[in-house]
C-alpha cells in the first residue's frame, strides 16, 4: 500500500521568498507522485506529476519538485512567492499495482504575506 | 477540451434527507472516481468505476452511499439518509489510460452541509 506524509499543515512566507513545502511517501513499488493545487471553493488542479523519467520535475506556475528515492521525499518548491500562490497544497501518490489509485496527504496550506 | 462537470456546488440539506450529486467526466475518460474531502482533510475515495463496471468502492459507506454510472459516462452519487458528519465537499475525478501513471482531473466539487 502507499501512503502520503506531508509535513506542515500551514506555512506562511514573505511574497519573493522561496516556498517549500514537503511531501513524504511510503510505497512498496516504484511510485508516481502528484502535486496538486486548490484554490478556495475549486477542484484540484495538477502542478505537476513524476513518473521516472526525471527525477526534478516542472510544473505549471513556476513550481518544481524533486524525487529522492533515498529520502523517500518529493517536496515541492518555488524560487519567489506571488499572492497568488496562496492556496492549499496535496501531495498524492500511486502506483500501478494498486490500480492508479491516489492516496493523498492532508495538505499544506500556504500562505503569502505581502 | 471540456472539463470535468458537477451539480448542483451547493447543497443544504436537513438530516436523514436524501440528497444525489452528478458528474460529467472528461469525454474519452474511461475511469471516473468519486471523493469525499472533509474539512481540512485530504480527498478520500469513496468509489471507482472503469467504464460502468466499479473496481473499488471498499470505503463507500454502502448503508447510505450509493453510486452508479449506467451508461459509463456520467455518474450519479447519493446519500439517504445524510448525516451530520456527511458534511464534506464531494469530487468527481476522470482520468483515461497512460503510460507512467494516470493523471486524475477533478471537477470543482458539491459542497454539501448536513443540518
Amino acid at each position: 500500500a502507499q501512503s502520503v506524509t506531508q509535513l506542515g499543515s500551514h506555512v506562511s512566507v514573505s511574497e519573493g521568498a522561496l516556498v517549500l513545502l514537503r511531501c513524504n511517501y511510503s510505497s512498496s513499488v516504484p511510485p508516481y507522485l502528484f502535486w496538486y493545487v486548490q484554490y478556495p471553493n475549486q477542484g484540484l488542479q495538477l502542478l505537476l506529476k513524476y513518473t521516472s523519467a526525471a527525477t526534478l520535475v516542472k510544473g505549471i506556475n513556476g513550481f518544481e519538485a524533486e524525487f529522492k528515492k533515498s529520502e523517500t521525499s518529493f517536496h515541492l518548491t518555488k524560487p519567489s512567492a506571488h499572492m497568488s500562490d496562496a492556496a492549499e497544497y496535496f501531495c498524492a501518490v500511486s502506483a500501478a499495482n494498486t490500480g492508479n489509485q491516489f492516496y493523498f496527504g492532508t495538505g499544506t496550506s500556504l500562505t503569502v504575506i505581502p | 477540451e471540456a472539463g470535468v462537470a458537477q451539480s448542483p456546488r451547493y447543497k443544504i440539506i436537513e438530516k436523514r434527507q436524501s440528497v444525489a450529486f452528478w458528474c460529467n467526466p472528461i469525454s474519452g475518460h474511461a475511469t471516473l472516481y468519486w471523493y469525499q474531502q472533509i474539512l481540512g482533510q485530504g480527498p478520500k475515495l469513496l468509489i471507482q468505476f472503469q467504464n460502468n463496471g466499479v473496481v473499488d468502492d471498499s470505503q463507500l459507506p454502502k448503508d447510505r452511499f450509493s453510486a452508479e454510472r449506467l451508461k459509463g459516462v456520467d455518474s450519479t452519487l447519493k446519500i439517504q439518509p445524510a448525516k451530520l458528519e456527511d458534511s464534506a465537499v464531494y469530487l468527481c475525478a476522470s482520468s483515461r489510460p497512460q503510460q507512467g501513471g494516470e493523471t486524475q482531473y477533478f471537477g470543482p466539487g458539491t459542497r454539501l452541509l448536513v443540518l
